[in-house]
Formats: structure tokens, C-alpha cells, sequence
């Protein structure tokens, strides 16, 4: 059963850059499409992006202009990274897994919470 | 933009059958997704592509979609199935998520 995990700092400064890393065991990175997920406090689901292997990615608008998403294949892992981070980034981060479609997540890390604040 | 309305609340008595819904325009043209969050847990993926159930996901859960509205019933209601559930589909190569819906077991 594949499972995922994220790691990284809790505390970010505002302005400076989120960087979250999610390490994948029980399946290779080699396929599928591997997306962020996050939860702001008390509010809903808000998609990111995906990253596959083959270097494709995709973003959501509202945070086109400050994501980008990478991927280690040789550490069966995969990182986010958000710029000029503003409180309103805070929250629960997750990484999850594609199945047949990419927009189907059907494995889902813990999650990791991060607080923007000086 | 394209966006999923879900109510926000659903109470229901134990044994009873929960029925949540989620609105978006011709919603019944594109695949919807349901998830489960349970406090403090991360989400759990209970009907994909409408009405299929992932494995280890009992047969209570239950999904249809047509015209703009998608459907997650959940027959012989349990406490263990008070949650957040979210419905999600996607448009133009972007995943979207409804607000959620938070199911009360009376």
C-alpha cells in the first residue's frame, strides 16, 4: 500500500518561501501524477498542482504566479515550493496521488501544518 | 469560474440514510469525486468517477450524478460516519473542490 509523507518547516516568514517535501514508499514516482493539497484553518480543499515524472506540472491559478513543483524520482520523493508567502497561506499541506486521472486522489499523505507568521 | 456548492450541514438520525449533494454547471458531464475527513485526519477518497467505491469503502457509500447534481448517499447511518465530506471534479486542468458538507449522527 502506498504511502506518503510530508515534511518541512511549520513556520514560515511572511514574504519568504514555503518549501514542503512529500517522500512516497510502497509505489514508485515513476508513474502516476502527484499533486499539494491544502486546507486553510476551518475552511475547505484547495488543489495546487501536479507534477509527473516526465516533467510535465500544472498549477492552479490562484497560485500560478508563486508555485512551482518538482520531483526526485532517485528519492521517491516530490517538493513544493511557494514564494512570497502571506499569512493567507496558512494551513494544512497535503500531497496525494493520482489514480486513473489525475484529478482522482486516492492516496493522501497526513498532512503538515504551516503557520506564516513573523 | 467553475465552482461546486455543497450544503453546509446534514443531520441524520443512526440507521437512517444521509443524502449529500453537489451542485455545478452540467456537473453530470465530468466525473465527480467524493471524500471523507474525519476531525484531525486527512481526506479519504469513498466514490471516484460518479459511483464507484476504492476498495475497503462499504457498500453504504453510495454515488450517482446527472444533469448538474452529484449525489453521495450513505444508507444504515453510523457515528463512526460523522465527517466533512467533499465532493471535487475538475475544469480546465483544474481540480475543484466544494466547500464540504459537515454530517452530524444525532
Amino acid at each position: 500500500q502506498v504511502q506518503l509523507q510530508e515534511s518541512g518547516p511549520g513556520l514560515v516568514k511572511p514574504s519568504e518561501t514555503l518549501s514542503l517535501t512529500c517522500s512516497v514508499s510502497g509505489g514508485s514516482t515513476n508513474i502516476y501524477y502527484w499533486s499539494w493539497i491544502r486546507q486553510s484553518p476551518g475552511k475547505g480543499l484547495e488543489w495546487i498542482g501536479y507534477v509527473h515524472n516526465s516533467g510535465s506540472t500544472k498549477y492552479n491559478p490562484s497560485v500560478q504566479s508563486r508555485v512551482s513543483l518538482s520531483m526526485d524520482t532517485s528519492k521517491n520523493q516530490f517538493s513544493l515550493k511557494l514564494i512570497s508567502v502571506t499569512a493567507a497561506d496558512s494551513g494544512v499541506y497535503y500531497c496525494a496521488r493520482g489514480g486513473m486521472y489525475w484529478y482522482s486522489f486516492e492516496h493522501w499523505g497526513r498532512g503538515k501544518g504551516v503557520s506564516v507568521s513573523s | 469560474s467553475y465552482g461546486l456548492t455543497q450544503p453546509t450541514s446534514v443531520s441524520v438520525s443512526p440507521g437512517r440514510t444521509a443524502t449529500i449533494t453537489c451542485s455545478g454547471d452540467n456537473l453530470g458531464q465530468r466525473y465527480t469525486f467524493w471524500y471523507q475527513q474525519k476531525e484531525g485526519q486527512s481526506p479519504v477518497q469513498v466514490i471516484y468517477e460518479d459511483n464507484k467505491r476504492p476498495s475497503g469503502i462499504p457498500e453504504r457509500f453510495s454515488g450517482s450524478s446527472s444533469g448538474n447534481t452529484a449525489t453521495l448517499t450513505i444508507s444504515g447511518i453510523q457515528a463512526s460516519d460523522e465527517a466533512d465530506y467533499y465532493c471535487q471534479s475538475w475544469d480546465i486542468d483544474t481540480a475543484l473542490f466544494g466547500g464540504g458538507t459537515k454530517l452530524t449522527v444525532l
